[in-house]
């Protein structure tokens, strides 16, 4: 049973530019939740989707935002990329609270 | 303030070492998580707890409700055991809070 699948594992973009990172969810579960990792620091939560429906947000900006499938997948979009949001973007998924298993998150980088 | 703090930040440890760390948090939850990251990321689930203690080969871990604070320990450290240690709550409404982290280095 495959867990938590993220891609692109890496990416590196330039300023200003978008990006998508995607997540499938381990099966069986339908809550999606991201977080930013910058280096040194604890992951930070940036929304969580449940039902095709953003259901919680974190403190980040709108150029944050995302999209679930009705497959229960879901997509991270980030625009007019800056140099801080070079990170390490991770995906947990969940059926009930206390089953989050994590993604191997995607590897960003801004240049 | 943080609503999860990790103590130590940074371990240094000789193999074979008993090896302790500690996580407080502030907020009410519904469960801890303690979790292990490699370099590169991957993050890796090794306890949930609710209550009282939990084992799993070399790795214990306990938590206090009323003191609201948790302990990770490693009995008979390895140098496979290095990496980063992540504390994370998780409150009723399924949302997570995250320490920043123990780097555990275990020498030869």
């Amino acid at each position: 049973d495959a867990g938590v699948t993220q891609s692109p594992t890496h990416l590196i973009k330039t300023r200003g530019q978008q990006v998508t990172l995607r997540c499938s969810p381990k099966s069986g579960h339908d809550t999606v939740s991201w977080y930013q990792q910058a280096l040194g620091q604890g992951p930070q939560f940036i929304f969580q989707y449940y039902e095709e429906e953003e259901r919680q947000r974190g403190n980040f900006p709108d150029r944050f935002s995302g999209h679930q499938f009705p497959n229960y997948s879901s997509e991270l979009n980030v625009n007019a990329l800056l140099l801080g949001d070079s990170a390490l973007y991770l995906c947990a998924s969940s059926l009930v609270p206390g089953t989050d298993t994590f993604g191997s998150g995607t590897r960003l980088t801004v240049v | 303030k943080n609503e999860v703090e990790q103590s130590p930040q940074n371990l240094t440890a000789q193999e074979g070492e008993f090896i302790t760390i500690n996580c407080s948090y502030s907020v009410g939850i519904s469960a801890l998580h303690w979790l292990q990251q490699h370099p590169g990321g991957g993050i890796v689930s090794l306890f949930m707890l609710s209550s009282g203690k939990k084992k799993h080969g070399r790795l214990i871990a306990t938590i206090n409700i009323q003191e609201k604070h948790s302990s990770l320990h490693i009995t008979a450290s390895h140098p496979r055991d290095s990496a980063v240690y992540i504390c994370a709550v998780e409150n009723t409404g399924n949302q997570f809070y995250f320490g920043t982290g123990t780097s555990l280095t275990v020498i030869p």
